[in-house]
């Protein structure tokens, strides 16, 4: 595997469902983001991980959770979802710039989620 | 308050003609812009990108212009190609004040383009 992956592609599930999203990233990067993409709208940032260290957490509702095992590895935990939370989530990795990083975020594909 | 706007929601260009996507910015603070390209049921796909010393970088068929005094950048595709045809984002980002070094991104609504053959 190459780049950044994520799993599962499409998710469908119920308000009171626990699932949770996977990212891999395969860069060598060392920072870990979560992105919300709804119809119309800018990518939203959801959360941040450098270094393995949540860094940026911008205003989520409690019901997303990230965690962040190693370098390589980004979840996000869902739980008691609401139908508005259906968006497009996208996992992105990238080196920071003290490690000669430029800032170039590197996506995963997304997962379709759709809460009923 | 959007800090990076695309004002044109969609653009359409014959093939071979050039193709010009706006972006305008509002916080002064933003020192490096980036340009993604995103397909359908795809991720977004760096493109290309500007570091704010710079007004000007190439790369093939694509070029970013940086007009700092105005807040302004633009993507240039010359020619365009019916494979250019997808989703056009700009981003900026900014060395954060508070000394972290990764790369935090501010993105517009995207453009989406079309190229016709």
């Amino acid at each position: 595997e190459t780049g950044v992956t994520q799993t599962p592609r499409h998710l469908v599930m119920g308000m009171t469902n626990k699932k949770s999203l996977k990212c891999e990233q395969h860069l060598g990067h060392n920072a870990m983001y979560w992105y919300k993409q709804s119809a119309k709208k800018p990518l939203e940032l959801m959360f941040v991980y450098s270094l393995e260290e949540r860094v940026e957490n911008n205003s989520v509702p409690s019901r997303f959770s990230p965690e962040c095992p190693n370098s390589s590895h980004l979840f996000l935990h869902l739980h008691t979802l609401q139908p508005e939370d259906s968006a497009l989530y996208l996992c992105a990795s990238s080196q920071d710039r003290t490690s000669g990083g430029l800032n170039e975020q590197f996506f995963g594909p997304g997962t379709r989620l759709t809460v009923l | 308050d959007q800090q990076v706007k695309q004002n044109s929601p969609s653009l359409s260009v014959q093939e071979g003609r050039i193709s010009i996507l706006n972006c305008d910015y509002t916080n002064s603070m933003f020192d490096y812009f980036l340009w993604y390209k995103k397909y359908p049921a795809e991720g977004p796909t760096f493109l290309i990108s500007i570091s704010s010393i710079k007004d000007k970088n190439e790369d093939g068929r694509f070029t970013v212009f940086l007009n700092k005094s105005a807040k302004h950048l633009s993507l240039h595709i010359v020619p365009s190609q019916p494979g250019d045809s997808a989703v056009y984002f700009c981003a900026a980002s900014e060395w954060d004040a508070g000394g972290t070094s990764y790369g935090k991104l501010t993105f517009g609504q995207g453009t989406i383009l079309t190229v016709h053959p």
